[in-house]
């Protein structure tokens, strides 16, 4: 069936430096979307990518979607300790779309 | 707006007895989902409603019943609980009219404990 990867599971950064999470799908995706998670909360929306190549921009965060649609990738410029917590990404197992599968995360820690 | 609500936040149970999580959400949409959250595992889908008078399984459905009240709520049953139902459960709503697209909007999580 279809598996969604992140890597890495882990991220330990000093506050400034940048962090990058990837996400890889075994199988090609009509949108992909990116959640965080702060510790203790539930998921929240972040962004979705539909185009093949599509880049998206939110202030210190790049969000790109492979040319391919199978792979995914978040970047934070210059992390801050508000930035922890686990990142997620999901993509639609069907082009229903009703059935989510999210990958195991990447949990970022930002040390002050 | 309340946006998605789930209760109860926290609960203990004994192996095999039974529960019901309740969840919520006022933004009126037409999927609901249940996802149930172990570390290192990410989110497994257990069961999802794309409509109001319908459900179908998820990834880990095993051990759990749903229903669709009605188009604002969707409950989780355990019958037996056991210990490998200690999760933290998440139920989440979108509007897919349009297809795969619309994000998930997430309750903030029951906490389950199996002794």
């Amino acid at each position: 069936g279809q598996q969604v990867m992140q890597i890495p599971q882990y991220q330990h950064v000093q506050e400034g430096e940048d962090f990058t999470t990837y996400c890889n799908s075994s199988t090609t995706l009509s949108n992909i979307q990116w959640y965080k998670q702060r510790p203790g909360g539930h998921p929240v929306f972040l962004i979705q990518l539909v185009k093949s190549g599509e880049v998206k921009k939110q202030k210190r965060l790049t969000f790109q979607f492979g040319e391919a649609k199978k792979n995914s990738s978040l970047h934070i410029t210059a992390t801050q300790t508000t930035d922890v917590g686990t990142y997620f990404c999901a993509g639609p197992k069907d082009n229903y779309g009703q059935n989510f599968v999210f990958g195991p995360g990447t949990r970022l820690s930002v040390l002050p | 707006n309340a946006g998605v609500t789930q209760t109860p936040k926290f609960q203990v149970l004994k192996t095999g007895q039974s529960m019901t999580l309740q969840c919520a959400q006022d933004m009126n949409h037409n999927s609901m989902y249940w996802y149930r959250q172990d570390p290192g595992m990410g989110l497994r889908l257990i069961y999802y409603s794309a409509s109001e008078g319908t459900t179908d399984k998820g990834e880990v459905p095993n051990g759990y019943n749903v229903s669709r009240l009605n188009k604002r709520e969707f409950s989780l049953r355990l019958e037996s609980a056991a210990p490998s139902q200690t999760s933290v459960y998440f139920c989440a709503s979108r509007w897919t009219r349009s297809g795969p697209t619309g994000e998930l909007f997430f309750g903030e999580g029951s906490r389950l404990t199996v002794l």
